[in-house]
């Protein structure tokens, strides 16, 4: 079965560093990009980054762009979003996705989500 | 970035209507247009890719149209596992923006 399954959930104090991971299976991983979505409470979805596993090329959205990073080990299939410092604003659900294949961003795979909870 | 101005935000129709939702861009997006469906509490799931390709095992009650800057999202007869909410995304040019959402409920 093709899947990814995200960490648990986080509590966080502002100021921390928190990496949060995404572990694909029943896929051959450096075949996707894996996108980075971002979901605050009662909100829209947010396009956050993706990474290629093949090489760990990156993009980010300049909304989050030196503020998170994302980066990949591929031998044990596993993608992570982390932050240095984090901030009562990235309370929210993370979502990883995988597109339907090459060339496109159409995300037909989803992880459950991992709830970040940022308070002091 | 591109903007992704859905609409509307959100949506009171009873079962069997004829749902429309449109997503206009703020540049030509050509047909790099996705649609999706979110249930509360759920992962979002991919309904329609390419502006009007059924992605496999969604019903067909589900579809898409438009190309360049103005696309529509219809469901043909509203269902009540259709209650969620919708959203576009473009990808044709990064970052790849989602629209801000539309909650569709039952009237």
């Amino acid at each position: 079965e093709v899947q990814l399954m995200q960490s648990g959930s986080e509590v966080k104090k502002p100021g921390e560093s928190l990496r949060i991971s995404c572990k694909g299976s029943g896929f051959s991983f450096t075949n996707y990009w894996i996108t980075w979505v971002r979901q605050m409470p009662g909100k829209g979805l947010e396009w956050m980054g993706r990474i290629d596993p093949t090489d760990s090329e990156t993009n980010y959205s300049p909304s989050f762009q030196g503020h998170v990073t994302i980066s990949t080990d591929k031998s044990i299939t596993t993608a992570y979003l982390q932050w240095s410092s984090l901030r009562a604003s990235d309370t929210a659900m993370y979502y990883c996705a995988r597109p339907v294949g090459p060339g496109t961003d159409a995300l037909d795979v989803w992880g459950q989500g991992t709830m970040v909870s940022v308070s002091s | 970035d591109i903007q992704m101005t859905q609409s509307p935000s959100s949506l009171s129709a009873s079962v069997g209507d004829r749902v429309t939702i449109t997503c206009q861009a703020s540049q030509d997006i050509n047909n790099y247009l996705n649609w999706y469906q979110q249930k509360p509490g759920k992962a979002p799931k991919l309904l329609i890719y390419d502006a009007s390709n059924l992605e496999t095992g969604v019903p067909s009650r589900f579809s898409g149209s438009g190309s360049g800057t103005d696309f529509t999202f219809t469901i043909s007869s509203l269902q009540p596992e259709d209650i969620a909410t919708y959203h576009c995304q473009q990808y044709d040019t990064l970052p790849h923006t989602f629209g801000q959402g539309t909650k569709l409920e039952i009237k």
